[in-house]
């Protein structure tokens, strides 16, 4: 079956780093994607990684090991805005569909 | 970057009647669409995979003569909720296929 485990909920302080863990087990893998979700808006895409190693972009890197089926999504200089829902999802599938996780809450305070 | 449209973006329906609603890409051509609805806290659920010319993949257990879908064009799908019930009150939302997903704003519909 596919499954897909992250965290429900975080909290961290403005100007810290966090660290977001996602593990999966699906019946096929094309890659893996991390989008953030305001409430009530559609996600948007942050990242996206499908080999082994970890891709950097500004304050946000994912990570991803592909033979233990896991990936992390890093936020650095944590600011009130990246108060929000962080969806990681597994491409699957001949017609390439996204699978997701329930999503983590994360809240950042002052 | 690439731009994908919902029509309409909110929607309030009595029990028992139909809604339509429209995902566009705007500035590119989209063999393949997908369908998501989302519960309030929970994640997104996949719904169906819209194919341009070709009818549509539904996952299991939902209902394709509940959730019409049609993707008349490589900008268009549609899906409309037939005989729409409370339970179906969701945030419905669409993504276009390119080289990466792009998602539309979303739709929520609230039954009556």
């Amino acid at each position: 079956g596919q499954n897909i485990d992250q965290p429900t909920e975080m909290t961290a302080t403005e100007g810290a780093i966090v660290q977001i863990n996602c593990t999966y087990q699906t019946s096929g893998f094309n890659g893996l994607f991390w989008y953030q979700q305001h409430a009530g808006e559609a996600p948007t895409f942050l990242s996206y990684n499908v080999l082994d190693g970890l891709e950097e972009k500004g304050r946000f890197s994912s990570f991803l090991s592909r033979s233990k089926g896991y990936s992390y999504l890093l936020l650095k200089e944590l600011q009130m805005k990246d108060s929000a829902s962080y969806l990681c999802a597994v491409l699957s599938g001949g017609y390439n569909k996204l699978i997701f996780g329930a999503g983590t809450r994360l809240a950042v305070h002052p | 970057g690439a731009v994908v449209s919902q029509h309409p973006s909110w929607v309030i329906c009595k029990s028992g009647t139909s809604v339509k609603i429209e995902c566009r890409s705007l500035d590119f051509q989209a063999t393949t669409m997908f369908w998501y609805r989302q519960f309030p806290k929970q994640s997104l659920m996949l719904m169906a995979t819209s194919n341009e010319g070709s009818k549509a993949t539904y996952e299991q257990g939902v209902e394709k003569d509940k959730f019409l879908i049609n993707h008349a064009s490589l900008t268009l799908s549609t899906l409309t909720v037939t005989s729409a019930h409370p339970e179906d009150s969701s945030f419905y939302i669409c993504s276009a296929d390119t080289d990466t997903q792009y998602f539309g704003p979303g739709t929520r519909l609230t039954v009556l």
